[in-house]
């Protein structure tokens, strides 16, 4: 079964730092480019991140650009979101997601996500 | 970046009902556009991705068409299941961009 579970979520103060993590399974990790998606609550999704397969070629938002950085490790199927500087606009769900092999850029895959909360 | 106009943002419809949600994107994009279901508490699910290829899996009652920078969804009969919102997704370049969703009520 393919499967996607997100870990490191919690709160954290205005200006802390958290570190997700995505366990993948059920496919070959190592082919996929892979993203995190954000919602934020009773709001709707917003794309934060990309990775390619080996991780040479990222992509971020500009709402998160020089504050989160995404990475992988092939060799056991992980998928992480290093976030600092957070800020109360970041408190969401973050849904780490696999990239539907193909040219275009489609979701084929979500985790049930991992919830953020920013706060004092 | 494109933005993803979804329309109407709320229907309230009745099972049995076809149901049709609109998507303008503000500049082309070919056909690369992807709806998705998301039921409360839970995690978005693909329906439709190049405009009109249905995912595997999904219904037949739900099907996508495109003219020009506006998208459509359309659910032919609305069974019990289908309540949710509904979001399009242009997957033509970065950032990826959705739409504001539609949700669908119980009528």
């Amino acid at each position: 079964e393919v499967q996607l579970v997100e870990s490191g979520g919690g709160l954290v103060q205005p200006g802390g730092s958290l570190r997700l993590s995505c366990a993948a399974s059920g496919f070959t990790f190592s082919s996929d480019w892979m993203h995190w998606v954000r919602q934020a609550p009773g709001k709707g999704l917003v794309w934060v991140s990309r990775i390619d397969t080996d991780g040479s070629g990222t992509t971020y938002a500009d709402s998160v650009e020089g504050r989160f950085t995404i990475s992988r490790d092939n060799a056991n199927s992980m998928l992480y979101l290093q976030m600092n500087s957070l800020r109360a606009e970041d408190t969401a769900v973050y849904f780490c997601v696999r990239d539907r092999p193909g040219p275009h850029f489609y979701i084929d895959v979500w985790g049930k996500g991992t919830t953020v909360t920013v706060s004092s | 970046d494109i933005q993803m106009t979804q329309s109407p943002s709320s229907v309230s419809a009745s099972v049995g009902d076809r149901v049709t949600i609109t998507c303008r994107a503000g500049q082309g994009i070919s056909s690369w556009l992807a709806w998705y279901q998301q039921k409360p508490g839970k995690a978005p699910e693909l329906l439709i991705y190049d405009a009109s290829t249905l995912q595997s899996g999904v219904s037949s009652r739900f099907s996508g068409s495109v003219s020009g920078t506006d998208f459509t969804l359309t659910i032919s009969s609305l069974q019990p299941e289908d309540f949710a919102t509904y979001y399009c997704q242009q997957g033509n370049s970065f950032p990826l961009t959705f739409g504001g969703g539609t949700k669908v009520e119980i009528k």
